[in-house]
């Protein structure tokens, strides 16, 4: 069966900072993966996704993402961060042909001045 | 474009009163997912439809849950009766079968069961 962890719960990090979460996965085949943002009181918005091709992938708002098969991760990062990137971020993996995914536990990222 | 659209936004109810939430998908999804968040547990996927036919329900816990999928543009989840342990945010997310694992997230329901 198809997993996700993401091993921090709670990262603070500074503005202005680099920051990068973490993601693992567990998946027999090649895997779609995913990040969403979930900023407070909102629902996920999709920051970017990996089918295939290019292991780095671009998304929205500044963020990059690099999956590596050899350690199964899927790693999101972002060179400089903004007080409005204050929020929480999930990882997640296609789980089925009908458009299931498999959501990490979140980690929740403070922004401090 | 309209995105997800949910109602209603908030709500507050008393133990062993009915429940319903409600979902209007993106026009021309036709996959849609209901999912609830709690502090204790997370995002869990309660239901799913695929041309509003119910394609994995294993998430619902128990069987005061119930979802329907009338048409291609609205869906429910009816929890009756409510619990206090039902209390938790709900969402509705909905996807097309040109990019199926590309959800669209509504806003979400607050339920509070007093």
């Amino acid at each position: 069966a198809q997993s996700v962890t993401q091993p921090d719960i709670h990262i603070t990090v500074s503005e202005g900072a680099s920051l990068e979460l973490r993601c693992n996965y567990s998946y027999g085949a090649t895997p779609y993966l995913f990040w969403y943002v979930q900023s407070p009181g909102q629902g996920l918005q999709l920051l970017l996704k990996y089918f295939s091709g290019d292991t780095l992938v671009q998304g929205i708002k500044g963020f990059e993402a690099e999956f590596k098969r050899s350690q199964s991760s899927f790693n999101l990062r972002k060179p400089s961060v903004h007080w409005s990137d204050a929020a929480e971020y999930f990882c997640a993996v296609g789980a089925d042909s009908w458009g299931k995914l498999q959501f990490g536990a979140g980690t929740q990222v403070v922004v401090t001045p | 474009d309209a995105g997800v659209i949910q109602s209603p936004r908030h709500e507050v109810t008393e133990m062993g009163q009915e429940v319903t939430l409600r979902c209007k998908p993106i026009s021309g999804h036709n996959s849609l997912f209901w999912y609830r968040q709690t502090m204790m547990r997370g995002l869990e996927l309660l239901i799913y439809f695929n041309n509003n036919v119910p394609i994995d329900d294993s998430g619902m816990p128990e069987d005061r849950f119930s979802a329907k999928m009338p048409n291609a543009s609205f869906s429910t989840l009816k929890i009756q009766p409510s619990e206090p342990r039902d209390s938790a945010v709900y969402f509705c997310a909905s996807s097309f079968s040109g990019d199926q694992e590309t959800q669209y997230f509504g806003p979400g329901t607050r339920l509070l069961v007093l």
